[in-house]
């Protein structure tokens, strides 16, 4: 069965520490790995796709990575802008849909 | 401004009833989804559509219907039939039908709750 595993749960940075996200993933194939950002009672916005181990995409102070195994989501000198929800999810080589992880609770203090 | 309109934003139910949930796109996307967000959990697929008049379900379907008549347009009713129906419900649409397409671009979401 496929899988989507995020760590930690949740984290909490005060403003200019640096910290990475996880995501784990279990599939039968990967056709592609996803960053989604959700604020509070919103919808996710996407953030990132990655496709193959060694890719890495950059956008502003995120930077997301990925391995044969996992993705890592690195926030540089994070911001209170960057309080929010981080979802990762997968789309199997034998699928047609996303596979949701259950997402790191980012909150970023003063 | 292009993008995904979902209505009602909050929805109250009593047990028994159907509602629908409305979801209306403006960014000339063939496929549309819907998913159910609950606390602790994974976004879980509910229906989705890749073409006008077809739709297939996803992992959590019972209960729930769907219909795509317009490319605009991809309801959601949630029928008497969900057993736990109080959840936060996202709507989503995607330029490609394939498969490959991860870049799913969401609405608001509509919160149902059921008394």
């Amino acid at each position: 069965e496929d899988q989507v595993t995020q760590s930690p749960e949740a984290l909490r940075l005060q403003e200019g520490e640096s910290s990475s996200l996880n995501c784990s993933y279990t599939v039968s194939g990967l056709r592609g790995l996803f960053w989604y950002r959700q604020d509070p009672g919103k919808g996710p916005e996407f953030l990132f796709t990655l496709y193959s181990a060694g890719e890495e995409k950059e956008k502003e102070r995120l930077k997301a990575t990925l391995t044969k195994k996992e993705s890592f989501l690195h926030i540089t000198a994070p911001k209170p802008e960057d309080s929010a929800t981080y979802l990762c999810a997968v789309v199997p080589g034998t699928a047609s849909k996303l596979t949701f992880g259950t997402g790191t609770r980012l909150q970023v203090t003063l | 401004d292009g993008g995904i309109t979902q209505s009602p934003k909050y929805l109250f139910r009593k047990e028994g009833q159907n509602v629908t949930l409305s979801c209306e796109q403006n960014l000339n996307h063939d496929a549309m989804y819907w998913y159910r967000q609950d606390p602790g959990q994974g976004l879980r697929l509910i229906y989705y559509s890749q073409i006008v008049n077809d739709f297939q379900k996803g992992d959590i379907a019972e209960g729930y219907s769907v219909s795509r008549e317009k490319k605009e347009s991809f309801p959601l009713t949630v029928t008497s039939a969900q057993k736990n129906p109080t959840a936060f419900y996202l709507c989503a649409s995607s330029r490609r039908t394939s498969g490959g397409t991860g870049e799913l671009f969401f609405g608001e979401g509509s919160r149902l709750t059921v008394l």
